[in-house]
């Protein structure tokens, strides 16, 4: 079981508004929530960078996408869902845990109805 | 342009070894990390470890250590993933990714690299 948690899917009609939680189960690596990055992947595609320490968007990423956190969660919203939009999206955060530099969260599945 | 690319498709048999490649260009490779992803269907991503190539620092996931190696030439920009002896298990796609230091966010991921291991 992965130490960031998040729900295995998650729908939405276009145009909707979408949350994607994501929950550090322990606090190696919850004391670095704030360290929480989100990563878009389409089938058969290379991960993309969405968002960085918690709500930065990368140039070129739309603004239809943020982030936040509240406590030991982080939080992936997409605004004006897309059919482009569906895709796996995976939380990320550093962690001081063993020997582990980063971990991933289990992703989440989107679909856009 | 930032670009990383990886080496093509590989399908070996148990016990055979393997390195497949990542090559930096559109950057100073020893500026940035390089770090090795595990992608396996219905398991999602896994972080296996990463190097510095400027000083070829390693740090790897502990269930990795041991049965992969991570390396770079900083003189090709190239950053490489090799194993000794392969698993049915080790069949992935395999992803190399780019971090600055300092930062914990990958900002540019290779093409991915897909490994089939079977007898």
């Amino acid at each position: 079981q992965s130490a960031l948690t998040q729900p295995a899917s998650v729908s939405g009609s276009p145009g909707q508004s979408i949350t994607i939680p994501c929950t550090a189960t322990s606090s190696a690596v919850g004391n670095y929530i704030y360290y929480v990055s989100w990563y878009q992947q389409h089938p058969g595609k290379a991960p993309r960078l969405m968002i960085y320490d918690v709500n930065n968007r990368p140039s070129g990423v739309s603004n239809r996408f943020s982030g936040s956190k509240s406590d030991n969660t982080a939080s992936l919203s997409i605004s004006g869902l897309q059919a482009e939009d569906e895709a796996d999206y995976y939380c990320t955060s550093y962690t001081r845990g063993g020997s582990l530099d980063v971990v991933f969260g289990g992703g989440t599945k989107l679909t856009v109805l | 342009e930032v670009q990383l690319v990886q080496s093509g498709a590989e399908v070996k048999k148990p016990g055979e070894s393997l390195r497949i490649s990542c090559k930096a260009s559109g950057y100073t490779f020893s500026n940035y990390w390089i770090t090795w992803v595990r992608s396996v269907p219905e398991k999602g991503l896994e972080w296996m470890g990463r190097i510095d190539p400027s000083d070829s620092y390693i740090n790897y996931r502990q269930s990795f250590e041991g049965h992969v190696t991570i390396s770079a030439d900083k003189s090709i920009s190239t950053a490489y993933l090799e194993w000794s002896s392969l698993k049915e298990s080790d069949t992935a796609m395999y992803y190399c990714a780019r971090r600055a230091p300092g930062s914990y966010w990958f900002d540019s991921w290779g093409q991915g690299t897909l490994v089939t291991v079977s007898s």
